[in-house]
């Protein structure tokens, strides 16, 4: 059971924004930054906010994300048919002397 | 252009053991902290190991801790993972990544390699 939670699915119609959710504690997002990573179909994960909100160069702008407290957020606006695939954040934990990922979630495009 | 890839895989027995290499080319090596990921089939993602940008320093998951060995050789921008005592529980692709930042390590990955599938079975 990971210690970061994230919802296991999420959906929208094409257009439609929609958001993600991670939600941590004192020791992992409450005092680390938060990042966001991409995983389409049969590829390997790709690096998709770090830092809580910068997006590294290359990817569109409408992928956003925020931190408030111990939990964080991921927002996807303009929804496209390729953005299904799953989605993880994931945390240095200080407690642990290590890095925590969410359990993933799998959005649907409908 | 950032490459990492990863080699070293296989179907290994219980109790055995396997190194895993990830041959870094396209960024100087010896400036970033490096590590393992880790996805069992049809799972989520698993943080294995960390390693500072001098090997000074190495970080584990509780659930490799004591059996696992990550490591590097800057002469051959190559790093390692040593494997012992493995377990079911272990089959996973195991993926290479670098860390995001310069010098010590943030414990966030910019770069991935294509990953080499551990199958730990009798």
């Amino acid at each position: 059971q990971s210690v970061l939670t994230q919802p296991p699915s999420a959906s929208g119609t094409p257009g439609q924004r929609v958001t993600i959710s991670c939600s941590g504690s004192s020791s992992n997002i409450g005092s680390n930054y938060v990042y966001w990573y991409q995983q389409l179909p049969g590829t390997a994960p790709k690096l998709l906010i770090y830092r809580n909100n910068q997006r590294p160069s290359g990817v569109p702008d409408r992928f956003s994300g925020s931190k408030s407290g111990t939990s964080a957020s991921l927002a996807i606006s303009g929804l496209r048919s390729e953005d299904e695939g799953d989605y993880y954040c994931a945390a240095w934990d200080d407690s642990l002397s290590g890095v925590l990922f969410g359990g993933g979630t799998k959005l649907t495009v409908l | 252009q950032v490459q990492l890839v990863e080699s070293g895989g296989g179907v290994v027995q219980p109790g055995r053991s396997l190194r895993l290499s990830c041959a870094a080319s396209g960024f100087t090596f010896s400036s970033y902290a490096m590590h393992w990921v880790r996805q069992a089939p049809g799972k989520g993602l698993e943080w294995v190991a960390g390693i500072s940008y001098d090997g000074s320093n190495q970080y584990y998951a509780g659930s490799v801790r004591g059996r696992f060995t990550i490591s590097r050789d800057k002469s051959k921008n190559t790093l390692y993972l040593q494997m012992n005592s493995l377990r079911a529980e272990d089959t996973a692709l195991y993926y290479c990544a670098k860390d995001g930042h310069s010098g010590s390590l943030h414990g966030y990955f910019d770069y991935w390699g294509q990953g080499t599938l551990v199958t730990v079975s009798s």
